[in-house]
């Protein structure tokens, strides 16, 4: 069974910085491309960003509104997707989840607030 | 600019049909999407890709009652024999090269 699990949300102040994980199961990671989006509380889904398989890349792409703040890698041989976020703002504040293979975590919250 | 349009809200009786819509933007017409739910106070569930020529590939445990098609620059997911457990919000997903883009939601309310 296909599984994607988020850990790593909480609160944060401001300008502090927070690392996002997502570990799969049940399907074959390292040739899937992964998404981050988040959904703030309220409001609809958003895209955060995407990382490709390193068989087509590895690359990476973001979304405008956290371009230059966040960073999105993967580890193939622990089966786990990261979303590094810096430079927090209180409007980041969200269930961020991981979407790949057809398949959404169950999403970790995160609270920027002072 | 790679935009998809959905209504609001949309309703239904229960036991009925009803048919959502997604709106790719100008110049985006053959571009394929994905649907998804979110039920209340749960988190969202793929139920299917589709593609510009209707044809449709849903994820495990997707019932028969929901498919979906497409017709120009529009894509569609109709939900038959409505249940109180399909009253979620509804979004449609795209992707470029470069991006990827969701839609604002439907609401589906069940009657």
């Amino acid at each position: 069974e296909v599984h994607l699990v988020e850990s790593g949300g909480g609160l944060v102040k401001p300008g502090g910085s927070l690392r996002l994980s997502c570990a799969a199961s049940g399907f074959t990671f390292s040739n899937a491309w992964m998404n981050w989006v988040r959904q703030a509380p309220g409001k609809g889904l958003e895209w955060v960003g995407r990382i490709r398989s390193k068989s087509d890349g590895g690359t990476t792409d973001y979304a405008a509104p956290v371009k230059g703040r966040i960073s999105i890698s993967r580890d193939d041989s622990k089966n786990t997707l990261y979303l590094q976020m810096n430079s927090l703002k209180t409007e980041d504040t969200a269930v961020y989840y991981c979407l790949g293979f057809g398949t959404w975590g169950q999403g970790t919250l995160v609270t920027v607030s002072s | 600019q790679l935009v998809l349009t959905q209504s609001p809200s949309a309703s239904a009786s229960l036991g009925a049909s009803v048919k959502l819509t997604c709106t790719l933007s100008s110049g985006h017409s053959s571009y394929p999407i994905a649907w998804h739910q979110q039920q209340p106070e749960k988190g969202p569930r793929f139920l299917m890709k589709l593609n510009s020529d209707g044809t449709h590939a849903k994820g495990d445990e997707i019932p028969d009652r929901f498919s979906g098609s497409s017709s120009g620059a529009e894509r569609y997911l109709t939900i038959s024999s409505l249940q109180s457990e399909d009253a979620a919000d509804y979004y449609c997903q795209t992707w470029g090269t470069d991006i990827q883009v969701f839609g604002g939601g439907t609401k589906l309310t069940v009657l």
